[in-house]
């Protein structure tokens, strides 16, 4: 299984609301990530963790919250949401083995902020 | 930090032609230099990469080019066809804490026309 998957594909919700993204791999991967992708942008990292430990954090607000419950499962809750955060959510997997640096990514979540 | 470089921005070209795009790297610790493929609501999907150790990789019509040196490296496309439309992404790792962490260019959306 080389894949990577995300739900849900779609997610409309309001600046009030709290929803949470899912990401699962069953590759053994040890490393995981939370990009955003703007339109006619590239994935901007937001979080990774390695050995389900948040290694790296660039500066996200605190609106958004990660947590990686073992090495399968990376889920992104939301809360408080601003119309700016709209954007398609992309989850990567990757070895942390050396020389291994391959990272593949899920279909995305598309987020829309009202 | 890394910082990736890429051009041109969009391109266009006749179907059979080929097409290259090319990216710079500031980091002279990066290592590993992928390049991604996006089509339009798909998710990002490696195409084809290179080591810090390799200075050219073929995959048939595909290849990619890297100058150490010059911290510069390319892809280039032979043959082009309409499927070949989207955009591409090259990245460099800025590796560090167990996972490799990409820093990608702004992306060349590739129009082949057929």
């Amino acid at each position: 299984d080389t894949e990577v998957t995300q739900t849900p594909k779609h997610l409309v919700m309001g600046m009030t609301n709290k929803k949470s993204l899912k990401c699962e791999q069953h590759m053994g991967h040890r490393a995981m990530y939370w990009y955003k992708q703007k339109a006619k942008k590239p994935p901007e990292l937001m979080f990774v963790y390695s050995y389900e430990k948040l290694s790296i954090n660039e500066s996200v607000p605190s609106r958004f919250s990660p947590e990686c419950p073992n090495s399968s499962l990376l889920n992104l809750h939301l809360h408080a949401l601003q119309p700016e955060d709209s954007a398609l959510y992309l989850c990567a997997s990757s070895q942390v083995a050396a020389g291994d640096y391959e990272q593949y990514f899920g279909p995305g979540t598309r987020l829309t902020v009202t | 930090g890394e910082n990736v470089e890429q051009h041109p921005s969009t391109l266009s070209v006749q179907e059979g032609d080929s097409a290259v795009i090319k990216c710079t790297y500031s980091d002279s610790a990066s290592n590993y230099f992928p390049w991604y493929k996006q089509e339009l609501g798909k998710r990002p999907q490696l195409i084809i990469d290179i080591r810090s150790n390799v200075g050219e990789k073929k995959d048939q019509r595909i290849a990619v080019t890297l100058n150490k040196t010059a911290k510069h490296f390319s892809l280039h496309i032979t043959e082009t066809q309409p499927e070949d439309s989207a955009v591409y992404f090259c990245a460099a790792t800025d590796s560090g804490a167990g996972s490799y962490q990409l820093t990608f260019g702004k992306g060349t959306k590739l129009s082949v026309i057929p």
